[in-house]
């Protein structure tokens, strides 16, 4: 069945540091797929999301590529700030729309 | 305007009781969830109603039932509540369309004691 495989966290970086969380996807067809973010004590929000292969979704300067070649849609940022420190999920809806499969979190706490 | 909304937010009681949290959204979609995000931040889907129609059931003890009186809305109602439902319960809602992404509520956190 479909899936997401997340990176474990937690993160731990300095400021305006590089961000790189991992993950791949199992799927049938051809998936959208999504990054949540989830601030403290907050709902998820949708922070970016790409639809097809090959399509970069991007938001706030945060970036991920849906890559069908090897099922992967990382989330990149170049420069991290403390108010970016939250739980970002990785997820897919699959061919009916209607059923969501998430990765388990990743915590990224970003210090000063 | 919030688009989607669940009362309460803070949910506080004792084993054996039944509660219900409520949840409405004002975004016209079809379909509506409920999530389970545990302490480790683990989220599990446990219904999902289109049009008033139940779609997803899992494996979910039968103390939980859900209502959709009309789309807008979906209804939590949890009998004999036990320790192990202590969690953040999300609503959200979604139009059902694969590049459609879910919404979320802002969660409530139910404490079992």
């Amino acid at each position: 069945g479909d899936s997401v495989t997340q990176m474990e966290g937690p993160v731990t970086l300095s400021e305006e540091a590089f961000l790189t969380i991992n993950c791949t996807y199992t799927a049938t067809g051809y998936p959208s797929l999504f990054w949540y973010v989830q601030y403290p004590g907050e709902g998820l929000q949708l922070l970016l999301k790409a639809t097809k292969a090959d399509d970069k979704g991007s938001n706030k300067g945060f970036e991920a590529t849906y890559r069908k070649e090897t099922t992967s849609f990382h989330l990149e940022k170049g420069s991290v700030q403390v108010s970016d420190s939250a739980v970002y999920f990785c997820a897919l809806s699959g061919i009916t729309g209607n059923q969501f499969y998430f990765g388990t979190g990743t915590s990224l706490t970003v210090i000063p | 305007d919030t688009a989607v909304s669940q009362t309460p937010k803070y949910l506080v009681t004792q084993m054996g009781n039944d509660k219900s949290i409520k949840c409405e959204q004002n975004l016209g979609h079809d379909t509506m969830y409920w999530y389970k995000q545990d302490s480790k931040k683990f989220l599990k889907i446990m219904f999902s109603y289109n049009n008033k129609e139940l779609i997803i059931n899992e494996t979910v003890p039968n103390r939980f039932s859900p209502k959709s009186p009309d789309k807008a809305h979906l209804n939590l109602h949890i009998n004999s509540l036990e320790l192990g439902d202590s969690a953040v319960y999300f609503c959200a809602s979604s139009r059902g369309q694969g590049s459609s992404p879910l919404h979320f509520g802002n969660g409530t956190r139910l404490t079992v004691t």
